[in-house]
């Protein structure tokens, strides 16, 4: 039962662009969600994250879009460089569910220079 | 510098043995976790702990198990019940439900 879904395993965008990464949730009690950006052999590191109160929350380059009603969220890149090429996660957690966090299964994300 | 630790970055195993992973951090986050990652795969939550003394059994439990003695430290042990152990091993903590998890850098295990 995946609760958090990326249905796309990998993006292909041209430098200086916009990425979108696409995030589903089956849980409605999800209030809190997060994208991590990983290199291989390393661990996740944060990028943005945003609660279930707001629908938008940017950071320079990174921008977390929350659709409640679809239970969607998404990450915008804009402008892609070519340093941002990485798997890219969503997760989520819901206080009801203690600490517990569920991650998607990742998008891969290449950015052509 | 704050952060989270894990040791050793690159463990084997032989058929039939336990081994247990490290991690500690020195952030004062309640809560700790335990990911594993297949290869092409997402993060899958093998265990987790709230509070010291006390943690539960995330998606994929079997064949683990934690201890949280201390606040900064949730060692994972691979039992030789687990059946698949070749992975990348991922600790992560936080101040709890609502804010930022952060990683450690991985465990590798392999078995040989």
């Amino acid at each position: 039962d995946q609760q958090v879904k990326q249905n796309s395993p990998s993006l292909s965008v041209q430098e200086g662009r916009i990425s979108i990464l696409n995030c589903d949730y089956t849980n409605s009690m999800f209030d809190y969600f997060l994208w991590y950006k990983k290199y291989p052999a390393e661990g996740p590191t944060f990028l943005i994250s945003i609660s279930s109160i707001k629908d938008k929350n940017e950071d320079g380059r990174f921008t977390v879009f929350l659709n409640k009603s679809a239970k969607h969220l998404s990450l915008h890149i804009v402008p892609s460089q070519p340093g941002d090429s990485a798997v890219y996660f969503c997760a989520a957690s819901a206080f009801t569910g203690g600490f517990k966090t569920i991650f998607g299964a990742g998008t891969r994300l290449f950015v052509k220079a | 510098d704050g952060g989270i630790t894990q040791s050793p970055k690159y463990l084997f195993r032989k058929e039939g043995q336990n081994v247990t992973l490290s991690c500690e951090q020195n952030l004062n986050h309640d809560a700790m976790y335990w990911y594993r990652q297949d290869p092409g795969q997402g993060l899958r939550l093998i265990y987790y702990s709230q509070i010291v003394n006390d943690f539960q059994k995330g998606d994929i439990a079997e064949g683990y198990s934690v201890s949280r003695e201390k606040k900064e430290s949730f060692p994972l042990t691979v039992t030789s019940a687990q059946k698949n152990p070749t992975a990348f091993y991922l600790c992560a903590s936080s101040m709890g439900h609502g804010n930022t998890i952060y990683f450690g850098e991985g465990s590798w295990l392999t078995v040989v």
